[in-house]
């Protein structure tokens, strides 16, 4: 499968859950990015890994917890949410960090509508 | 405080007339933006960019504009069709040669969701 993937695409989770989301790229990008977007909110940067370094947390609450293993794989681990983090979470890739301006901006995958309970 | 505004959250258009979608911004460093499209269930593609040594960038259907001045954008879309019913983010960037900058993310608006009617 090319492009971004993520799974799962649809997840209902109550509040004192651990469920992780999972982003796959076969694109050969060396960046990834976790997104969330809320209604009528503009799309909120959450974390970015450059070469499976995280280079950015925006200030993101403790209860999600990124993870790259490689630079094909990020995760994002969920644990004791809240009814307000029910979003949709949005996972991006692009060859780098300072490439993304090179090559279009990010490639994004589906997304996966996160409500919790 | 945004950066990046797109203040019509919704825009109707009758097929084959023009939609046009703005987009403002405040960031004075910001020189390339991005125009995505999103569909429901389905994440952000890349439609169209421009650069600020440019004013107009073409692609088919696609044109956007850009008023460095005014810190304004806009992306016209004509004939519009069915299939271009979708929600529509801008997205900027600040100038890549700038060592501040360096790597920095792209900034993004809230959507604007267009509907073209048949």
């Amino acid at each position: 499968e090319t492009g971004v993937t993520q799974t799962p695409r649809h997840l209902v989770m109550g509040m004192t859950n651990k469920k992780s989301l999972k982003c796959e790229q076969h694109l050969g990008h060396n960046a990834m990015y976790w997104y969330k977007q809320s209604a009528k909110k503009p799309l909120e940067l959450m974390f970015v890994y450059n070469f499976k370094e995280q280079t950015e947390n925006n200030s993101v609450p403790s209860r999600f917890s990124p993870e790259c293993p490689n630079s094909s794989h990020l995760f994002l681990h969920l644990h004791t949410l809240q009814p307000e983090d029910s979003a949709l979470y949005l996972c991006a890739s692009s060859h780098s960090r300072a490439m993304a301006r090179v090559n279009y901006g990010y490639t994004f995958g589906s997304g996966t509508r996160l409500t919790v309970v | 405080d945004q950066q990046v505004k797109q203040n019509s959250p919704s825009l109707s258009v009758q097929e084959g007339r023009i939609s046009i979608l703005n987009c403002d911004y405040t960031n004075s460093m910001f020189d390339y933006f991005l125009w995505y499209k999103k569909y429901p269930a389905e994440g952000p593609t890349f439609l169209i960019s421009i650069s600020s040594i440019k004013d107009k960038n073409e692609d088919g259907r696609f044109t956007v504009f850009l008023n460095k001045s005014a810190k304004h954008l806009s992306l016209h879309i004509v004939p519009s069709q069915p299939g271009d019913s979708a929600v529509y983010f801008c997205a900027a960037s600040p100038t890549y040669f700038h060592p501040d900058n360096y790597g920095q993310n792209f900034v993004f608006g809230p959507g604007t969701r267009l509907s073209v009617l048949p």
